[in-house]
């Protein structure tokens, strides 16, 4: 089964840029789309936007002016940057597949990277 | 933006009781809809997608059903492991959206 491994840096300073990284071990890369959700502490999941493997985005709308979403296909790998966060950034990052013709979720997130934006 | 409203917002029903939360989009969504179940701490895990198909490895007591706007998890004999949060999440349009979550607290 794919698993998704995902890294990067947990502590920022506002204005700073958010860097992830998820990889995608034991599966295929093409035929889906590649997923960044998020949670802050103690509320509910909010969706950041996705990349197929030939580089397709699509972002949510209230984020879409600080988000790049990039793939690696040679690594079988993709990214998450999120420009000039502030604190209303402090969240848990999650990586989650889907597949691109049905649009169905499918399989286990990554395990999550705690994402603190302080001064 | 699509809207999803799940109810109640917390359940406390007893080990063997049959639970069900609600899910409802502000419009449509053609069965483009998943249940998650996050336990405290834990990464958030996929039960159910098109809204009655089972995730491999689920337990058969979840099932999923619905159509247009309105969506029911079903947990046929609660669990003392089913504790957790449930959120649904519809893929029918983007961006695409959770529902405020239901915790489910055993009695």
């Amino acid at each position: 089964q794919v698993q998704l491994q995902q890294w990067g840096a947990g502590l920022l300073k506002p204005s700073e840029t958010l860097s992830l990284t998820c990889a995608v071990y034991g599966g295929s890369f093409s035929g889906y789309y590649w997923n960044w959700i998020r949670q802050p502490p103690g509320k509910g999941l909010e969706w950041i936007g996705e990349i197929n493997h030939s580089g397709g985005t699509n972002y949510n709308p209230s984020l879409k002016s600080r988000v790049t979403i990039l793939v690696d296909r040679s690594k079988n790998q993709f990214s998450l940057k999120l420009s000039s966060v502030t604190a209303a950034d402090t969240a848990v990052y999650y990586c989650a597949k889907v597949e691109a013709q049905t649009r169905n979720p499918h399989g286990p997130w990554g395990q999550g990277t705690l994402v603190t934006v302080s001064s | 933006d699509i809207q999803m409203t799940q109810s109640p917002t917390s359940l406390s029903p007893s080990v063997g009781d049959r639970v069900t939360l609600t899910c409802r989009a502000s419009q449509g969504i053609s069965k483009s809809l998943a249940w998650y179940q996050q336990k405290p701490g834990k990464v958030p895990k996929l039960l159910v997608y098109a809204a009655s198909r089972l995730e491999t490895g689920v337990p058969s007591r979840f099932s999923g059903s619905g159509s247009g706007t309105d969506y029911t998890l079903t947990i046929s004999s609660l669990q003392p492991e089913d504790s957790a949060t449930y959120y649904c999440q519809q893929y029918y349009s983007i961006p695409l959206t959770f529902g405020g979550g239901t915790k489910v607290e055993i009695k």
